[in-house]
């Protein structure tokens, strides 16, 4: 059965760090990984999309990397800001599934002015 | 720029009420996804939908049913809810099976 995890649980910085959250899951044969924020009470805004042919994608201040046979990803956000706040998800689709996500439980980010 | 809509934002139900979760896309997606969010437990998968038409069971999928009639909208339904129902549901959608996947908003759903 595929696992997800995500550590840090919960993560503190001051503004402008640069900072790396991660995420590993058990089961290699996957067809994607995505990463997620999650603000209190809101919904999931979809931030990276990696297929598991790709090493890297980036939008922006935020770069997620793939290591398919190792079973990790990051998600690395530079200069952070107290915007960056929220709770951070990575789900994977395994190969052959109906592209249900699995997801981790969330790494918590708060990004002190 | 809809997206994923749910509907209601809110609820709450007496036990043994019944209700029904509409989710609809605008976005001509085939796979429709329905998940739960609780405290320690993360996102569970209740029901999903391949395509008009189509239903299959996910995790979780006791005291739901789903119905995808069309294909722009994804119904939950609870016929007899309970108090271990009380739970965030979210609805998703994607293109195809491993293309982007696209939340609502989600709706906060309490049992007393």
């Amino acid at each position: 059965k595929q696992e997800v995890t995500q550590i840090p649980a919960a993560l503190s910085v001051p503004e402008g760090e640069n900072l790396v959250l991660n995420c590993s899951f058990t089961d290699s044969a996957i067809y994607n990984l995505q990463w997620f924020r999650q603000d209190p009470g809101k919904g999931l805004t979809s931030l990276l999309l990696i297929q598991s042919s790709q090493r890297e994608q980036t939008s922006g201040r935020l770069n997620a990397s793939l290591d398919k046979s190792s079973g990790r990803s990051t998600l690395y956000i530079a200069a952070s800001q107290p915007g960056d706040s929220a709770t951070y998800l990575c789900a994977v689709r395994l190969t052959g599934s109906q592209g249900n996500l699995i997801f981790g439980k969330g790494t918590k980010l708060s990004v002190k002015p | 720029n809809a997206g994923v809509t749910q509907t209601p934002k809110f609820r709450v139900l007496k036990t043994g009420q019944s209700m029904t979760l509409l989710c609809a896309q605008d976005m001509n997606h085939e796979y429709m996804y329905w998940y739960r969010q609780d405290p320690g437990l993360g996102l569970r998968l209740i029901h999903y939908s391949v395509g008009e038409g189509t239903t299959a069971k996910g995790e979780v999928p006791d005291g739901y049913n789903v119905s995808r009639l069309k294909k722009q909208n994804f119904l939950l339904g609870l016929e007899s809810a309970a108090p271990s129902q009380t739970s965030v549901y979210f609805c998703a959608s994607s293109r195809t099976v491993n293309t982007e996947a696209f939340f609502g908003q989600g709706t906060r759903l309490t049992v007393v």
